[in-house]
């Protein structure tokens, strides 16, 4: 079975600074999805980014940007110029392309503070 | 224009009551998924369905039973409410072929207090 690791239960960072948060994952699939949410105060799970496997390119979203390092088996999510909004649970989630296992494994979520 | 909405957003109830949190989405995906979310903001997947056949089932207790009258809906009725239970529920949809970019479109949640 898959899983996620999330080691920083929390972090902290300084408005307009950067910020990196770290994800491992453990699969023995070729052929998978991670994924970066966001869940503010309001509790809503927001998609921040996404990445497909099988593309060796990093993922980029306006001031989100991924490390994915497939041999390594890492993902991790810089927010650059962070902002107070950026304030909120970050969760690294793993999703496989076999057919029938379409679920997300969420690793165990990481709070993030940003301080004006 | 909410994409992926659910009723209620609130529900507090007594131990032993039945109630059902339901789930609709108007981005015309083929396949709808339950999330348990629990009070150290775990997320665990419960049930997912496509083209309303049931195709993830984790251990879920029988007292929690989903049902999918079409494509568009997701409900989740409950049985015999346990204190355990208490939990934010989150459905969501995605369209599963790669083409879709497969992303998980979640709901606003349901926060569920059993008493």
């Amino acid at each position: 079975a898959q899983t996620v690791t999330q080691s920083q239960p929390e972090m902290s960072v300084q408005e307009a600074e950067t910020v990196t948060l770290s994800c491992t994952y453990d699969t023995s699939e070729s052929d998978y999805y991670l994924f970066w949410y966001k869940q503010p105060p309001s509790r809503q799970m927001i998609l921040v980014i996404r990445q497909e496997a099988y593309k060796q390119q990093n993922a980029t979203e306006n001031r989100f940007s991924v490390n994915f390092q497939k041999a390594a088996k890492s993902f991790s999510l810089k927010i650059s110029d962070s902002q107070l909004g950026d304030a909120a649970m970050y969760f690294c989630a793993y999703r496989s392309n076999q057919g029938g296992s379409e679920k997300l494994v969420f690793g165990k979520g990481m709070k993030l503070t940003v301080n004006p | 224009d909410t994409a992926v909405s659910q009723t209620p957003k609130y529900l507090v109830t007594q131990m032993g009551n039945d109630k059902s949190i339901k789930c609709e989405q108007n981005l015309g995906h083929d396949t709808m998924y339950w999330y348990k979310q629990d009070s150290k903001k775990f997320l665990k997947i419960m049930f997912s369905y496509n083209n309303k056949e049931l195709i993830i089932n984790e251990t879920v207790p029988n007292r929690f039973s989903p049902k999918s009258p079409d494509k568009a809906h997701l409900n989740l009725h409950i049985n015999s409410l346990e204190l355990g239970d208490s939990a934010v529920y989150f459905c969501a949809s995605s369209q599963i072929w790669r083409g879709a970019g497969d992303t998980q479109y979640f709901g606003p949640g349901t926060r569920l207090t059993v008493l």
